[in-house]
């Protein structure tokens, strides 16, 4: 089946500085990918659509300055948190849908990425 | 927008008993319902899902109703054990070119051995 890695899947990080996520489509090419925050027994709440070669769309409420997205190739999008800060300690996941084909592509989850902003 | 409510947010079942959770949407346009499961720290794994030109679909213990109308779809779970334990949650998809999932806000279930 499809697989979806991400890296690291734990980070901590002092205030201030930037993380780097990375989102891997291992076995199939993924023209859309899609960036989740999951705070603590809360639901995965959308942040971007991220297309690639083209910029990334941000749902209302996602600072795009601080939350830098880019989906450089058919299989990599990375998410970069910006001088992060403890309110950013979430539970990050991303999600990648198959290229083309039919209306209802199903979306493989990445295993999440833990951030802790201390 | 889409917008997926999802009851209860709790569930405790004995062991062997059923669980029903529902979710409830709003774009009449939405055309396709999957349901993760999602045991801690871990990511969502799809358990069925069931698109809008079908009323219900069923997998082993799991099944899941669709009433376009009403705009709501069902999960069953049947003879439930400790394993099933974890959240749920249901998710719709919006129509348009994002074609993106609006996720309920999960439900906790608990099977009680």
């Amino acid at each position: 089946g499809a697989v979806v890695s991400q890296h690291p899947s734990r980070v901590i990080c002092k205030s201030g500085t930037s993380v780097k996520i990375e989102c891997r489509s291992l076995d199939f090419q993924a023209t859309t990918m899609f960036w989740y925050r999951q705070f603590p027994k809360q639901s995965l709440m959308l942040m971007a659509t991220s297309n690639e070669g083209s910029k990334a769309t941000y749902e209302q409420g996602v600072e795009k300055d601080k939350f830098l997205i880019n989906h450089a190739s058919l299989t990599l999008s990375t998410l970069t948190v910006t001088s992060a800060h403890p309110e950013d300690s979430s539970f990050y996941i991303c999600s990648a849908r198959l290229s083309g084909g039919l209306t209802y592509n199903e979306q493989f989850f990445g295993p999440g990425t833990r951030l802790t902003v201390l | 927008g889409e917008n997926v409510e999802q009851h209860p947010s709790t569930l405790s079942v004995q062991e062997g008993d059923s669980a029903v959770i529902k979710c409830t949407y709003s774009d009449s346009a939405s055309n396709y319902f999957p349901w993760y499961k999602q045991e801690l720290g871990k990511r969502p794994q799809l358990i069925i899902d069931i698109r809008s030109n079908v009323g219900e679909k069923k997998d082993q213990r799991i099944a899941v109703t669709l009433n376009k109308t009403a705009k709501h779809f069902s999960l069953h779970i049947t003879e439930t054990q400790p394993e099933d334990s974890a959240v749920y949650f249901c998710a719709a998809k919006t129509s348009g070119s994002a074609r993106q999932l609006t996720f309920g806000s999960g439900t906790q279930l608990t099977v009680l051995p």
